[in-house]
C-alpha cells in the first residue's frame, strides 16, 4: 500500500524560483528518501534523510523531515529548466539489517518553465 | 557509483506470450532486489522482493504464477510476466542495494516499457 503522499500532484514554476514539495506518510520510518524521475525512465536517488535528523542539504537540495507530524519537504533552491521531472518521496520502514522495503508517493510533477 | 542495468528498455509482445525482464548489478553484489510496476501517471508500486537462492516475496494482490521472479545470483534477477495480456502493459522498474554496504539507499534500473497487443 502507498505510505507516502506528495503534494501538490503538480507544480509549475519559472526558472529562478524556488521550489516545494511536501510528503506525509503513515507510519515510523527507519529513513525517508526523495527520488527523481525522468518522463519514461528509472529512478535517480537525491537524497536520504535518516528519522533522527531534521535537515539535510545537498546542493540546491534541502530536505526536512519532521517525525512528530510524520512529514517531510524537498526544496529545491534556483530552480532549472533541466529539473522538470517527477518527484517521489519514499520511505523506508526497515527495522533490522534484513529488513529493506522503500514505499513511494505519488509524486509531485514539478515544470520549470525557462 | 552504484549501477543496475535493466533490459530490455521497451518490449512489444502479442497477447498470451511470455515477455522476460533482467536486472543487473553492474559492480556489487545484491542479495536483495525489487520489482515495481508503475502505470503513467502514477507511482511506483512494490510487486515483489526477490531474494538470491530463495523465493521471492509477494505484494498482496500480485499474481505469483503470472510474475515469475528468479534471483539466480548476486547479480541477477528476472521477472517473467506469463500469458501477457493488454492489461498487463505496464513500465516496470528493478533496483537493488548494495549488500556490502549499510547503506540503505536503493540503485534504480531504468525501467522497461512493456507493451501487449
Amino acid at each position: 500500500s502507498q505510505q507516502g503522499e506528495e503534494d501538490p500532484q503538480a507544480l509549475s514554476i519559472q526558472e529562478g524560483e524556488n521550489a516545494t514539495m511536501n510528503c506525509s506518510y503513515k507510519t515510523s520510518i527507519n529513513n525517508l528518501q526523495w527520488y527523481r524521475q525522468n518522463s519514461g525512465r528509472g529512478l535517480v536517488h537525491l537524497i536520504l534523510i535518516r528519522s533522527n535528523e531534521r535537515e539535510k542539504h545537498s546542493g540546491r537540495l534541502r530536505v526536512t523531515l519532521d517525525t512528530s507530524k510524520k512529514s517531510s519537504s524537498l526544496l529545491i533552491t534556483a530552480s532549472r529548466a533541466a529539473d522538470t521531472a517527477s518527484y517521489f518521496c519514499a520511505t523506508d520502514a526497515g527495522s533490522g539489517a534484513g529488513s529493506y522495503k522503500l514505499t513511494f508517493g505519488k509524486g509531485t510533477k514539478l515544470s520549470v518553465i525557462p | 557509483g552504484a549501477v543496475v542495468s535493466q533490459h530490455p528498455s521497451r518490449v512489444i509482445c502479442k497477447s498470451g506470450t511470455s515477455v522476460k525482464i533482467e536486472c543487473r548489478s553492474l559492480d556489487f553484489q545484491a542479495t536483495t532486489m525489487f520489482w515495481y510496476r508503475q502505470f503513467p501517471k502514477q507511482s511506483l508500486m512494490l510487486m515483489a522482493t526477490s531474494n538470491e537462492g530463495s523465493k521471492a516475496t509477494y505484494e498482496q494482490g500480485v499474481e505469483k504464477d503470472k510474475f515469475l521472479i528468479n534471483h539466480a545470483s548476486l547479480t541477477l534477477s528476472t521477472l517473467t510476466v506469463t500469458s501477457a495480456h493488454p492489461e498487463d502493459s505496464s513500465f516496470y522498474i528493478c533496483s537493488a542495494r548494495d549488500k556490502g554496504t549499510m547503506s540503505r539507499r536503493y540503485t534504480f534500473g531504468s525501467g522497461t516499457r512493456l507493451t501487449v497487443v
